[in-house]
């Protein structure tokens, strides 16, 4: 069955430090997101990504953040100058797209430590 | 309260048991879905119900959504130790790209 993958599994990193997380969405679904969940508290969401571009981001999704689809494959979260409240658990996920009755596939996450 | 809030935040039941949480939004949505999440692990999609929809089936599981009082309940019939997690409404509004809203989530523990 396909699925959305993530890596890597577990990133730590030094408060200030870029880093880039990566996911592979399901091959032929179309609409792209990124959610974090910071431990202990509910998922947000944080960006979605359609045609190449972002269709919707919210307010957590600031300068510090950009997202990329550099091939066909990938899809990726940077985040520019980590800080301490970025760690969270990241999760991309993706959908087939034709209206929005599909349910959306999350990959394992991403958890992501600042120090 | 926020879009997708669930309630009871915490049940604890006994294998056998059925187990029942409710979800309550406040947009109108195109759809709502139900996702359960081990300690620590990814989200796996449970059901998804369209909101023409009023009620749906899945093995044990049973949801309804009232979109007139804009709440949906998931059972989970006769319980199992594995059915432990955390359980969270999704809501996608109307007006978004599928944009998901989750609640806080349902905690279940299901003891042998």
């Amino acid at each position: 069955e396909p699925e959305v993958t993530q890596t890597p599994s577990h990133q730590v990193t030094q408060m200030g430090q870029e880093v880039i997380l990566r996911c592979v969405p399901i091959s032929n679904h179309l609409y792209f997101y990124w959610y974090r969940q910071i431990l202990g508290q509910k998922v947000e969401f944080l960006v979605s990504f359609y045609n190449n571009e972002i269709s919707e981001k919210s307010e957590i999704f600031d300068d510090q953040f950009s997202v990329e689809r550099p091939d066909g494959s990938n899809f990726t979260l940077k985040i520019r100058s980590t800080k301490l409240e970025d760690s969270a658990m990241y999760f991309c996920a993706s959908r087939l797209g034709g209206g929005q009755y599909n349910e959306q596939f999350f990959g394992p996450g991403t958890r992501l430590t600042v120090l | 309260s926020q879009q997708g809030e669930e309630d009871p935040q915490a049940l604890s039941i006994q294998e056998g048991e059925n187990a029942t949480m409710n979800c309550s939004y406040k947009t109108s949505i195109n759809n709502l879905q139900w996702y359960r999440q081990n300690s620590g692990r990814g989200l796996v999609h449970l059901i998804l119900i369209r909101s023409n929809e009023r009620e749906k089936h899945s093995g044990r599981l049973r949801v309804t959504l009232d979109t007139s009082k804009k709440s949906s309940s998931l059972l989970i019939t006769a319980s199992r130790a594995a059915d432990t997690a955390s359980y969270f409404c999704a809501t996608v509004p109307t007006d978004s790209w599928g944009k998901f809203q989750f609640g806080a989530g349902t905690q279940v523990v299901v003891t042998p």
